[in-house]
């Protein structure tokens, strides 16, 4: 089956500082997303994906989907206390929004202030 | 409140038992996908519903079943309950306009 491997696994940083973090696949996908997940809450979108080489922002967020399409990373810059979660890749395969994501297994990120 | 709820927020039952977690999809979404996870496997595809039909199944168990009734609501049904499925189990829903939305999940305890 399909598999997403993210890296790091986890992180401890200054506030301030800026972190990258990125998920590879043996698979294509048509759409990378990136989540985040605050304790006891299920995961929150930050960024979507739908073509090869798209590079978006949001806000002190950036990601990107990789040429390959079995690829993407998400940067962060300028790192606050409250950036601290687990931070998630999903896949989605299918051409629209109706079909299952394939999660990595997070990266948690640690903010020291 | 990401529209998505999900009911119970804690259970916690005994070994043997059975539970049914629900889930309500966010107004006029059509797909209900359940997640599972757990510490050591992150989170696991189960099985999606699209407006009352399986439509794909993920790592679910022969103990494990699910429906989508014809309001969209959706239950989750797990039984014979062992130690190791003790795990947060997220509902989703998902449209075009919208994407994939979470709940905030059912945290089951098996004792």
């Amino acid at each position: 089956g399909q598999q997403l491997n993210q890296s790091p696994q986890s992180m401890f940083i200054q506030e301030g500082e800026d972190v990258s973090m990125n998920c590879t696949s043996s698979s294509i996908f048509n759409t990378w997303l990136w989540y985040k997940q605050d304790p006891g809450e299920g995961p929150v979108l930050l960024i979507a994906l739908y073509k090869a080489g798209e590079l978006t922002s949001n806000g002190r967020l950036t990601a990107q989907f990789g040429i390959t399409r079995k690829d993407s990373f998400l940067n962060i810059s300028a790192s606050i206390p409250s950036d601290v979660g687990i931070y998630f890749c999903a896949g989605q395969l299918g051409g629209g929004s109706n079909y299952k994501l394939t999660f990595g297994k997070g990266t948690l990120l640690t903010v020291n202030p | 409140d990401s529209g998505v709820t999900q009911t119970p927020k804690h259970l916690i039952t005994a070994t043997g038992q059975r539970v049914t977690l629900r889930c309500s999809p966010r107004s006029g979404d059509l797909s209900v996908y359940w997640y599972q996870q757990s510490l050591d496997q992150g989170l696991q595809f189960l099985i999606q519903y699209y407006n009352g039909e399986e439509r794909a199944k993920g790592n679910i168990l022969e103990r494990f079943s699910a429906q989508q009734f014809p309001d969209l609501h959706s239950e989750l049904n797990l039984s014979s309950l062992e130690l190791g499925d003790s795990a947060l189990y997220f509902c989703a829903s998902s449209s075009r306009s919208f994407g994939y939305t979470f709940g905030s999940g059912t945290r089951l305890t098996v004792v």
